[in-house]
C-alpha cells in the first residue's frame, strides 16, 4: 500500500472558524510533511515531522498548528485563517533520509471566505 | 541552500513528438534530484530520482532523465509524447539539514500535448 489519504477533499471555512485537516499513511514511514500549494505555483514546505517530532517549521503563522499523534497520522489545525490562506494543502510521507521518495496525498483544497 | 531552475513554464509538443523538460540545479554537494508529475486536481507522483547510482535514470511512463554534472543539468525526456502526459512537471532537489529531508521544488513546467 503506497497510498497517502487526506480528508476532507474540499473545505470552505470562514475566518472565525476552527477546522482540521487529516492525513494518514500506513507505509511505515517515519517522516511526514505538510505543503501549501497556491494556484500555478510549486508546493511550499510548511512543516516536517520526523519520528513524530516537529523538525521543521518554515516560519508558518501560528494560525496553522500541526499535530502528529502517532506515526501514521498527521493533522493540521486551522484557526482564524485569512483569505490568502486559500490553497491546496498537500501531505506527504517518506522514510527518513534525503534519497527517499516522498509519497503525496491528493490534497485538501481549502477556501477561506 | 540548494535550488533548481526549470526553464520554460509552458511547453507544447505534438502527440508522438519528443518531450524535453529542462532543469538545472545549484548545489555545493552532490545533489539528490527528483522529477515529480502533478495531474490536475491531484497530488504529486514521483517520475524518477537521481541518487548517484547511475547518470541515466529511467522512470515511469517512459520518462528518463540524464544527470550531467558538467552542465549542472537533469533534463527530463520522453521519446514520444502521449495525450495522457499533459500535466505539470516539477524538478526538485533534496537536502538533509539536521537529519530530516527538505525538498525544494522548481516553479514547474506545464506540458501541453497537441493532438
Amino acid at each position: 500500500d503506497t497510498e497517502v489519504t487526506q480528508t476532507p477533499k474540499h473545505l470552505v471555512m470562514g475566518m472565525t472558524n476552527k477546522k482540521s485537516l487529516k492525513c494518514e499513511q500506513h507505509m511505515g514511514h517515519r517522516a511526514m510533511y505538510w505543503y501549501k500549494q497556491k494556484a500555478k505555483k510549486p508546493p511550499e514546505l510548511m512543516f516536517v515531522y520526523s519520528y513524530e517530532k516537529l523538525s521543521i517549521n518554515e516560519s508558518v503563522p501560528s494560525r496553522f498548528s500541526p499535530e502528529c499523534p502517532n506515526s501514521s497520522l498527521l493533522n493540521l489545525h486551522l484557526h482564524a485563517l485569512q483569505p490568502e490562506d486559500s490553497a491546496l494543502y498537500l501531505c506527504a510521507s517518506s522514510q527518513v533520509g534525503y534519497q527517499e521518495t516522498q509519497y503525496f496525498g491528493p490534497g485538501t483544497r481549502l477556501l477561506v471566505l | 541552500a540548494q535550488s533548481v531552475t526549470q526553464l520554460g513554464s509552458h511547453v507544447s509538443v505534438s502527440e508522438g513528438a519528443l518531450v524535453l523538460l529542462r532543469c538545472n540545479y545549484s548545489s555545493s554537494v552532490p545533489p539528490y534530484l527528483f522529477w515529480y508529475v502533478q495531474y490536475p486536481n491531484q497530488g504529486l507522483q514521483l517520475l524518477l530520482k537521481y541518487t548517484s547510482a547511475a547518470t541515466l535514470v529511467k522512470g515511469i511512463n517512459g520518462f528518463e532523465a540524464e544527470f550531467k554534472k558538467s552542465e549542472t543539468s537533469f533534463h527530463l525526456t520522453k521519446p514520444s509524447a502521449h495525450m495522457s502526459d499533459a500535466a505539470e512537471y516539477f524538478c526538485a532537489v533534496s537536502e538533509l539539514p539536521g537529519g530530516y529531508q527538505k525538498v525544494t521544488f522548481g516553479i514547474g513546467t506545464k506540458l501541453q500535448v497537441i493532438p
